[in-house]
């Protein structure tokens, strides 16, 4: 079925640190998968997507990992910031779906320590 | 300028009541969608408009009625409110110029609605 869920709920890191920030999927048929930053008080926003047939892309201090073998999801955040702290949500679009229809995971909540 | 903008931000009512959200988007964006995100987070679409067309409906109850006047705006109807209704609901939007390919989404401010 469509599933998208994350290994950890919240995750703590000190400032200046590398985060990593995981996500298991349960459906093998999704064509993207993509992150979204929730600041508190706004609306999820882009942060960076993946194709099925990549393995990692790079983004401005960001790097998505796709391992397809074991259905896991990552989300690496260099140099990790203040400004950071948010939840983050991974999100798929299952393949034969409407390329619009979305499904997100729960979200990992990420502070930072100064 | 505020790419995709929602009124009210907060929407405290009583059960029972009828209360409309709005949306508007001045990207040019061809779709529109609503949202819901619970206490706990989550996220689920729950509509979607093309050029003022329905092309996505989840299994939403039916007191939840969706009207696009023209594609710049997504107003989201709720009537008869239930407690289980209070949650966050955020509009966004898409340019879907790549049918088979993922167009972002840029999601609003969000309004939160309280149901007594």
């Amino acid at each position: 079925g469509e599933s998208v869920g994350l290994h950890l709920p919240t995750l703590s890191v000190q400032e200046g640190d590398n985060s990593i920030i995981n996500c298991a999927y349960s459906n093998s048929a999704s064509d993207y998968f993509i992150w979204y930053k929730q600041e508190s008080g706004k609306g999820p926003q882009f942060i960076i997507d993946i194709r099925s047939n990549m393995d990692k892309r790079q983004g401005q201090r960001v790097t998505v990992l796709l391992n397809k073998t074991v259905k896991h999801l990552s989300l690496q955040i260099a140099a990790t910031q203040p400004g950071d702290s948010a939840v983050y949500f991974c999100a798929e679009i299952p393949r034969y779906s409407s390329a619009s229809k979305i499904i997100f995971g729960s979200g990992t909540r990420l502070s930072i320590r100064p | 300028d505020t790419a995709v903008s929602q009124t009210p931000k907060y929407l405290v009512t009583q059960m029972g009541n009828d209360k409309s959200i709005k949306c508007e988007q001045n990207l040019g964006h061809d779709t529109m969608y609503w949202y819901k995100q619970d206490s706990k987070k989550f996220l689920k679409i729950m509509f979607s408009y093309n050029n003022k067309e329905l092309i996505i409906n989840e299994t939403v109850p039916n007191r939840f009625s969706p009207k696009s006047p023209d594609k710049a705006h997504l107003n989201l109807h709720i009537n008869s409110l239930e407690l289980g209704d209070s949650a966050v609901y955020f509009c966004a939007s898409s340019q879907d110029s790549h049918p088979s390919s993922y167009n972002e989404q840029f999601f609003g401010p969000g309004t939160r609605l309280t149901v007594l």
